[in-house]
């Protein structure tokens, strides 16, 4: 069975500290690994998709790593508006249509 | 252009009430996801469908929600007989489609957020 964890649930950083989340998969064969973020009372804005191990896709201070069991999306030197949930999320082949959501790290700025 | 609206934004309803949520597309997207997401949860998929046509709709929890797409655009998820644990922020996102729906960028709406006293 398909599954995705985050880590850690939360993160609380200084602005301009630079760190890390993590994102752990099962998937019978990857089609797409995604990351979204999610501001409060908002639906996911999608960020990056992975395909395949060894990708990475950079926007502002967000880059987004895949290997075969795990994504990373490292930020640097955040800042306060970088505060949300982020969410990963898998598809595999096994489960054909189903996209697989692992359930966020929320992630928190201090000014 | 417009992005995917959803309404109501908030809907507060009685145990045993048969509810109606609404989700507008962006124009020309021809896939559209209904998703459900429960506090400290992640996102549950629903159904899926493509132009009216619901190739998949095996996240379904029971027999007491539907979904109906008409026009290839609006879609309608109706939940019959709400219980207090369909409580939760029902989230819709479309995509253009085109190859391999699960494959593109999933747009998502707002939300509603259902509340089952």
């Amino acid at each position: 069975e398909d599954q995705v964890t985050q880590s850690p649930e939360a993160l609380r950083l200084q602005e301009g500290e630079s760190s890390s989340l993590n994102c752990s998969y099962t998937v019978s064969g990857l089609r797409g690994l995604f990351w979204y973020r999610q501001d409060p009372g908002k639906g996911p804005e999608f960020l990056f998709t992975l395909y395949s191990a060894g990708e990475e896709k950079e926007k502002e201070r967000l880059k987004a790593t895949l290997t075969k069991k795990e994504s990373f999306l490292h930020i640097t030197a955040p800042k306060p508006e970088d505060s949300a949930t982020y969410l990963c999320a898998v598809q595999g082949y096994s489960s054909a249509s189903k996209i697989i959501f692992g359930s966020g790290t929320r992630l928190s700025i201090r000014p | 252009g417009a992005g995917v609206s959803q309404s109501p934004s908030n809907k507060v309803t009685e145990k045993g009430k048969d509810v109606e949520l609404r989700c507008d597309p962006i124009s020309g997207h021809t896939a559209l996801y209904w998703y459900r997401q429960s506090l400290g949860q992640g996102l549950e998929f629903l159904i899926y469908f493509q132009g009216n046509s619901a190739p998949d709709k095996s996240g379904l929890p029971s027999d007491r929600f539907s979904a109906e797409r008409t026009g290839g655009s609006v879609s309608t998820l109706t939940i019959q007989r709400t219980q207090q644990e369909d409580s939760a922020v029902y989230l819709c996102a479309s995509s253009l489609g085109e190859g391999g729906a699960y494959q593109e960028t999933q747009y998502f709406g707002p939300g509603t957020r259902l509340l089952v006293l």
